[in-house]
């Protein structure tokens, strides 16, 4: 079982569309990042959330932090094509040292 | 700036074998990261470092040893390869802990 369940694990939707991806824990963590990845390459951050109950906005992309900060949730506005990737959450837990535990990842594809 | 790179970029061994990944980071970070990734299971961290000389064990650190003499360079071992290391294997490294983790390319290890 992970630490970190991520949901839904695949995802196919035309270009325009909305949609959230969510990660949920039963655990507290310190912070919580949002990574994507593309095909063959590693993980980029996208954004990095502290306090239970921020969002933060980056262009179509919107990340909140749930208040108990044991949950988080990402919405794409009007899907693009170049939004295809594998998005991963990764919480930092700080009685594990702070190191990061990822969840299983969201495969989004967005068609044209 | 070269960021994070690793070498080598695939590889197959055999049942038995042995092999050394390299990670080397040109960004002066005190901490590194070995990880693996399999499909569906999102990244799990193997070992880490907080620092020239140190190594500590991560989530699934059976089957594999790490060194880091020089602090850009951080080396993930095998010492005898089994078809469940078949992976993909992230190298990342980062500032502070919790932090931006900054990832290589990643290695493609197939064990027969």
């Amino acid at each position: 079982t992970q630490l970190l369940e991520q949901s839904p694990q695949f995802l196919s939707i035309q270009e325009g569309e909305n949609l959230t991806v969510y990660c949920n824990s039963s655990s507290v963590f310190s912070s919580l990042q949002w990574y994507r990845q593309e095909p063959g390459e590693g993980p980029v951050l996208l954004v990095t959330v502290v306090t239970g109950g921020e969002v933060k906005k980056l262009k179509r992309l919107t990340f909140q932090f749930g208040d108990a900060r044991k949950d988080s949730s990402l919405h794409i506005t009007a899907a693009q094509p170049g939004d295809t990737g594998l998005y991963l959450c990764a919480g930092a837990v700080g009685n594990a040292g702070n190191m990061l535990t990822f969840g299983g990842g969201t495969r989004l594809m967005v068609k044209p | 700036n070269a960021g994070v790179t690793q070498t080598p970029k695939f590889r197959v061994l055999k049942t038995g074998q042995s092999m050394t990944l390299l990670c080397a980071q040109d960004m002066n970070h005190e901490y590194m990261y070995w990880y693996r990734q399999d499909p569906g299971m999102g990244l799990r961290l193997i070992h880490y470092s907080v620092g020239e000389g140190t190594t500590a064990k991560g989530e699934v650190p059976d089957g594999y040893n790490v060194s880091r003499l020089k602090k850009q360079n951080f080396l993930l071992g095998l010492e005898s390869a089994a078809p469940s290391q078949t992976s993909v294997y992230f190298c990342a490294s980062s500032y502070h802990n919790p932090d931006t983790q900054y990832f290589g390319p990643g290695t493609r290890l197939t064990v027969l």
